[in-house]
């Protein structure tokens, strides 16, 4: 089916393991995006991409790698996970920007850092 | 930096109601407005996106305008139903920078039967 799907939906790791979010999308958009939502913040960018290979950085970007070596493909990488990263992650695509196209969102993956 | 700011919190209505939720922004150099709707456990689902230069836009039930001046967007909802329970987000996006998408943090509408 098209969409963005993100996995894993739910994960538990400890302070200094590395984590990879996962993040697909079937549209070929060529704009992809990293958000972490916590309460009291809302929702924060944390990196996106413009293409394949091309990525900067958002609000929030410290602590996290991203790559983007298919257009497809968007994973977030926590290096070293630390407990303020415990959150939900959203990936989120769209065609253009400066456009009227919205983003278009996944259905999240919940973050746990013990 | 910008700011977006969402009242209230919270709101409970009675079905069939009609209602408004309110989102303000500090910067009004803002190059669009997307209200969502995100639903437990769910990501965002983009319901209306109005270009900086538009006043409001329409679709079903829902209606939003844009104030631009005064750094303000209301949603209104018409003949509210159960279904429409959710959590409701405004963003904006700014002029310095193409994808950067401010939220607020919502406002969680219960409609009761």
């Amino acid at each position: 089916d098209a969409g963005i799907t993100q996995s894993p939906r739910y994960k538990i790791t400890e302070t200094g393991r590395q984590v990879t979010l996962m993040c697909h999308q079937t549209w070929s958009h060529s704009y992809m995006f990293w958000y972490r939502q916590d309460l009291g913040h809302g929702l924060r960018l944390i990196y996106y991409s413009a293409a394949a290979d091309i990525t900067d950085k958002g609000e929030v970007p410290d602590g996290y790698v991203v790559s983007r070596s298919k257009t497809e493909n968007f994973p977030l990488t926590l290096e070293s996970a630390t407990r303020s990263q415990t959150s939900v992650y959203f990936c989120a695509s769209s065609s253009l920007t400066y456009s009227n196209q919205p983003q278009h969102f996944g259905d999240g993956t919940r973050l746990s850092i013990l | 930096k910008q700011e977006v700011t969402q009242i209230p919190a919270a709101l409970s209505v009675p079905e069939g109601e009609n209602l408004v939720l309110n989102c303000s922004f500090t910067d009004s150099a803002i190059y669009n407005l997307q209200w969502f709707r995100q639903d437990p456990g769910k990501g965002l689902t983009s319901l209306l996106l109005i270009q900086s230069s538009q006043r409001e836009q329409t679709s079903g039930r829902l209606n939003a305008s844009l104030d631009k001046s005064s750094g303000r967007s209301t949603l209104y909802i018409a003949a509210s139903q159960p279904g429409d329970s959710a959590t409701y987000l405004c963003a904006v996006t700014d002029q310095t920078g193409a994808n950067n998408l401010f939220f607020g943090t919502g406002t969680r509408l219960t409609v009761i039967p």
